[in-house]
């Protein structure tokens, strides 16, 4: 069964930007959608934006237009989220997560804290 | 955009007693509607989609029902690993994907 490894926790100043990745450990991604899901501490689920690696389209929460890009390297079978001029409200838990297509979620990264902070 | 509005927002259970969790769209996702459960310190676990269909591995006291704007998960006599946080999450027309904003399922 395929597991989504991500990358680390980080740590950024205000103004900066964050690349998380998140790996197909044992698998690949095939025809599966893979999704960036945001939770701030002790709040909700936020879905941010996804894309299909197989053909490279992506969506996006109007929310992060202009502000996340998600891209793909099917050779590593990895997926990147870039999220850039971050503020403290950026600073939670993100989740890439893997579906059918876009649609329900049926497996998790562990996640990956990113703190913005001074 | 679709808005989830879960109720209630916090949910007081003994063990063994029926949990009834309700979830409602501000138009008809039809059946595209997914529940997940969270433990804290944990990614969620995907327990329902297509409004009832019962993910692998899950057990039959969860269960899901609903369409259009109105959907309601139960979980019958919970057990102690259910006290959790529950959401429902809408994938009508495909994205943007949007999220409940949670019930609490804690023990009474």
């Amino acid at each position: 069964q395929v597991q989504l490894v991500q990358s680390g926790a980080e740590v950024k100043k205000p103004g900066s930007s964050v690349k998380v990745s998140c790996k197909a450990s044992g698998g690949t991604f095939s025809g599966s959608g893979v999704s960036w899901v945001r939770q701030a501490r002790g709040q909700g689920l936020e879905w941010m934006g996804g894309i299909i690696p197989m053909f490279g389209t992506t969506n996006y929460a109007q929310k992060f237009h202009g502000s996340v890009t998600i891209t793909a390297d099917e050779s590593s079978n990895t997926v990147y989220m870039e999220l850039s001029g971050l503020t403290s409200e950026d600073t939670g838990v993100y989740y890439c997560a893997k579906g059918l297509g876009l649609r329900w979620i049926e497996s998790w990264g562990q996640g990956t804290l990113v703190t913005v902070s001074s | 955009e679709i808005v989830m509005t879960q109720s209630p927002a916090t949910l007081s259970v003994s063990p063994g007693e029926r949990a009834t969790l309700s979830c409602r769209a501000t138009e008809s996702v039809r059946s595209n509607l997914a529940w997940y459960q969270q433990k804290p310190g944990q990614a969620p676990r995907l327990l329902i989609y297509g409004a009832l269909i019962r993910a692998t591995g899950i057990p039959a006291r969860f269960s899901g029902s609903g369409s259009g704007t109105d959907f309601t998960l139960t979980i019958t006599s919970l057990q102690s690993e259910d006290f959790a946080v529950y959401y429902c999450q809408q994938y009508n027309n495909g994205p943007p994907l949007t999220f409940g904003g949670g019930t609490k399922v804690e023990i009474k």
